[in-house]
């Protein structure tokens, strides 16, 4: 079955480090997009990526970096410049076209937590 | 700029009674309207969404929504809510329809009593 597959479903970050993580489609979505999502503030987009090899900063950029070097895989890495990591992030796709344009697709998240 | 607004954080029903979510937007032109579903600890699942013609938005588990314009709204509603409800509702509007980037409101939390 086509979908998103997060992964770590958990992850644990020592102050200063980088993270990286992953998200991958078998859906042939051409956007991606990774949000941010704190208790009591909904989502926050972080980065989306509407085609291979480019990307949009969203609302809250600062502190994460993102590729798109294939169609499948949109990962996130989470620098130690953020200064508030902890929260669950979590990564959708949507195609671009056609009878389902602006259907969302999630997948299950990531939860970070910085110890 | 567009925005969301859910002006209920939490709401609690007893199971079986009817149910209303408030959703309202700000956006100058028609938007793309949607409401999603969430589990403790996992993604959001689409509900339904409203991209033109009718108003009432029939979805999947018997939810339905409405828009209407001149109150700038897409409120959710279900006749009789099951247990299995109880989860976070989102509602979100696209008004940047080249990007096609969701813009999510802070949630609704439901709580159904038995």
């Amino acid at each position: 079955d086509g979908g998103i597959t997060q992964s770590p479903k958990y992850l644990f970050r020592k102050e200063g480090q980088n993270v990286t993580l992953s998200c991958e489609q078998n859906l042939n979505h051409d956007a991606m997009y990774w949000y941010r999502q704190d208790p009591g503030q909904g989502l926050r987009l972080i980065y989306y990526s509407q085609i291979v090899n480019d990307f949009q900063k969203g609302d809250i950029a600062e502190g994460y970096s993102v590729s798109r070097e294939k169609k499948e895989s949109f990962p996130l890495t989470v620098t130690s410049a953020q200064k508030n990591p902890t929260a669950f992030y979590l990564c959708a796709s949507s195609p671009r076209d056609g009878s389902d344009l602006y259907g969302y697709t999630f997948g299950s998240g990531t939860r970070l937590t910085v110890v | 700029a567009q925005s969301v607004t859910q002006p209920d954080i939490h709401i609690t029903v007893s199971e079986g009674a009817s149910l209303e979510l408030r959703c309202n937007y700000s956006y100058g032109a028609t938007p793309y309207l949607f409401w999603y579903v969430q589990s403790p600890g996992q993604g959001l699942q689409l509900l339904l969404k409203y991209f033109s013609g009718d108003t009432l938005v029939q979805g999947i588990k018997g939810f339905e929504a409405e828009f209407k314009r001149s109150q700038s709204s897409f409120n959710l509603r279900k006749p009789s809510v099951h247990w299995s409800d109880a989860a976070e509702y989102f509602c979100a509007v696209d008004g940047s329809s080249n990007t096609g980037k969701l813009i999510f409101g802070q949630g609704t939390t439901l709580q159904v009593k038995p």
